[in-house]
C-alpha cells in the first residue's frame, strides 16, 4: 500500500507570495495532520483535520489555512510568505480523530527568499 | 504540556547499544513515541508506549517509562550503522491527533 504522500517535494518562493501544499493521506486513513519542521528543531504542530472539518490548531498566525476534501486528501496554503515560513511542511494520516498512530509522508520543503 | 527535551547528540560504536532519552512535562499525555528521520526523509514510527506501561520491547528497540519523572528512552541494541539519524520523542494527549515533538537526538554510529 502506498504511504502518506505529499506534492511538491521542494518549492522557492519569494517573500509575500502564496503557496500551496497537498498531501494524500494513507488509503482508509480519515484524519490528516500538518506540522512544520524548521531546520534543526522537531516538527510543530498546525493543524488537524477530520471528515472534512478542522479538529485542532496550533499557534500559527491566520496566513496558514488547510482544508480536507471529501477523497481525504488535504491543502495547506500560507499567504504574505515570510522567510521564517522556510521549513520542511510535514502532512501526517491516522485512521481518526483520535488515534494513537500517526504515519508522516516524506514532507515539501518550502524556501522562501 | 509542551516540553519535551532531549539531548542533542550520541555517539556510539558500531554493536554497542545505544540509548536515547528524553523528558517531558504533561503529565496528562496518554502515549510517547518515537520517531526516526534520515536525512531529507520523513518521520519513520518506530515505536510507542502507552502511558500505563513501564517497558516496551520489540525486536532490537527497548522502551522504558518513569512516569514519575516524566523520563522516557529508547534502546538500540546492537546498534548499526544504517541507525544512524535523528530520534525524536513526542507526546500525545487530549482527543485529537496533535503531537508534541522534542528537538531530536543526532545518533552517529561509528563502525
Amino acid at each position: 500500500d502506498a504511504g502518506v504522500t505529499q506534492s511538491p517535494t521542494h518549492l522557492i518562493k519569494t517573500r509575500g507570495q502564496q503557496v500551496t501544499l497537498r498531501c494524500s493521506p494513507i488509503s482508509g486513513h480519515k484524519s490528516v495532520s500538518w506540522y512544520q519542521q524548521v531546520l534543526g528543531q522537531g516538527p510543530q504542530f498546525i493543524f488537524q483535520y477530520y471528515e472534512k472539518e478542522e479538529r485542532g490548531r496550533g499557534n500559527f498566525p491566520d496566513r496558514f489555512s488547510a482544508r480536507q476534501f471529501p477523497n481525504y486528501s488535504s491543502e495547506l496554503n500560507v499567504n504574505a510568505l515570510l522567510l521564517g515560513d522556510s521549513a520542511l511542511y510535514l502532512c501526517a494520516s491516522s485512521t481518526g480523530r483520535s488515534s494513537y498512530e500517526q504515519y508522516f509522508g516524506p514532507g515539501t520543503r518550502l524556501t522562501v527568499t | 504540556g509542551e516540553d519535551v527535551e532531549q539531548s542533542l547528540f550520541l555517539s556510539v560504536r558500531e554493536g554497542d547499544s545505544s540509548v536515547i532519552n528524553c523528558t517531558y512535562t504533561d503529565s496528562s499525555s496518554t502515549y510517547l513515541y518515537w520517531y526516526k528521520q534520515e536525512p531529507g526523509a520523513g518521520l519513520q514510527l518506530l515505536t510507542y508506549i502507552f502511558s500505563n506501561m513501564d517497558m516496551k520491547q520489540d525486536q532490537r528497540l527497548t522502551v522504558l517509562l518513569n512516569k514519575k519523572d516524566k523520563h522516557l528512552s529508547l534502546r538500540i541494541a546492537d546498534t548499526q550503522t544504517g541507525d544512524s539519524a535523528i530520534y525524536f520523542c513526542a507526546e500525545s494527549a487530549g482527543n485529537f491527533n496533535k503531537f508534541y515533538f522534542g528537538s531530536g537526538t543526532k545518533l552517529n554510529v561509528k563502525p
